[in-house]
C-alpha cells in the first residue's frame, strides 16, 4: 500500500491528451514539492519534473506538472507510442521523513 | 553528462547482507547533492532505501535503517550500499540515483533524483 495514490493505468490513443493524478496528504504533497519520474522497459528511471512542474533540461513540453493541495497531476500532450512507459509521483513525508513515491500507472497509448 | 552504474552479486542468500555499488562518472561526489539507493520489488512500485550527502549526512527510510548502511567513496568516485539480514522480502530491482534535497523559505522540501543508474537485479534465496 503505497502513501501517494495512483490510478494503475491510464491509456489514449496517439496525439490526444492524458492526466496521471497523484494523490496524497497535508504531510506530503500539501506542504512539499512533487516530483514525477518515467520508466522505459529495461531503462534507468527519467526525471521528467521536479518542484511540482518545473522541466528538466531535455523534457520536452509536451509534458506538464501541476499542484492543487494535495493532488498533483502529470500531463501529457501530443502522446505518443514512445510514451508507453510506467509512471510514478514522488515526494517528501515530513510525518514520516522519508520519501515517498506512488504505486505507478501505466501508460498505454492505443 | 552524469552516469550511474549498480554492481553486486546478483543473488544473496539470507540472512547475509547485500552489497551494491555505484560507481559515478562525469560528476564529483564530492562536489554536493545527495546520493542515494531507491528499489522495486517485483511487480511492486518504488520504495526510497536511503541517501548519503557529501558532507556526511545520512537519511534512512525508518521501516529499514536498523539494516541499512550508506557509505561514500570520494576517492574512487562510488558510493555503496550495504542491507543486513536479508529475506525474500528484499528480492528487487536496486537503483542508485543522484539526489537533490533542500528546504525552501516556507519549510516544504524538494527531494527529487535527477539521475539514475540502470537498475541491477538482486534475489534473495537459498
Amino acid at each position: 500500500q503505497s502513501v501517494l495514490t495512483q490510478p494503475p493505468s491510464v491509456s489514449a490513443a496517439p496525439g490526444q491528451k492524458v492526466t496521471i493524478s497523484c494523490s496524497g496528504s497535508s504531510s506530503n504533497i500539501g506542504n512539499n514539492y512533487v516530483s514525477w519520474y518515467q520508466i522505459l522497459p529495461g531503462t534507468a528511471p527519467k526525471l521528467l519534473i521536479y518542484d511540482d512542474h518545473k522541466r528538466p533540461s531535455g523534457v520536452p513540453d509536451r509534458f506538464s506538472g501541476s499542484k492543487s493541495g494535495t493532488s498533483a497531476t502529470l500531463g501529457f500532450t501530443g502522446l505518443q507510442t514512445g510514451d508507453e512507459a510506467d509512471y510514478y509521483c514522488g515526494t517528501w513525508d515530513s510525518g514520516l521523513s522519508t520519501v515517498v513515491f506512488g504505486g505507478g500507472t501505466k501508460l498505454t497509448v492505443l | 553528462q552524469v552516469q550511474l552504474q549498480e554492481s553486486g552479486p546478483g543473488l544473496v542468500k539470507p540472512p547475509e547482507t547485500l552489497s551494491l555499488t555505484c560507481a559515478v562518472s562525469g560528476y564529483s561526489i564530492s562536489s554536493g547533492y545527495y546520493w542515494g539507493w531507491i528499489r522495486q520489488p517485483p511487480g511492486k512500485g518504488l520504495e526510497w532505501i536511503g541517501s548519503m550527502s557529501e558532507s556526511g549526512r545520512t537519511y534512512y527510510n525508518p521501516s529499514l535503517k536498523s539494516r541499512v548502511t550508506i557509505l561514500l567513496d570520494t576517492s574512487k568516485n562510488q558510493f555503496s550500499l550495504n542491507l543486513g539480514s536479508v529475506t525474500a522480502a528484499d528480492t528487487a530491482v536496486y537503483y542508485c540515483a543522484r539526489a537533490k534535497y533542500y528546504y525552501d523559505n516556507s519549510g516544504d522540501v524538494q527531494y527529487s533524483f535527477d539521475n539514475w543508474g540502470q537498475g541491477t537485479l538482486v534475489t534473495v534465496s537459498s
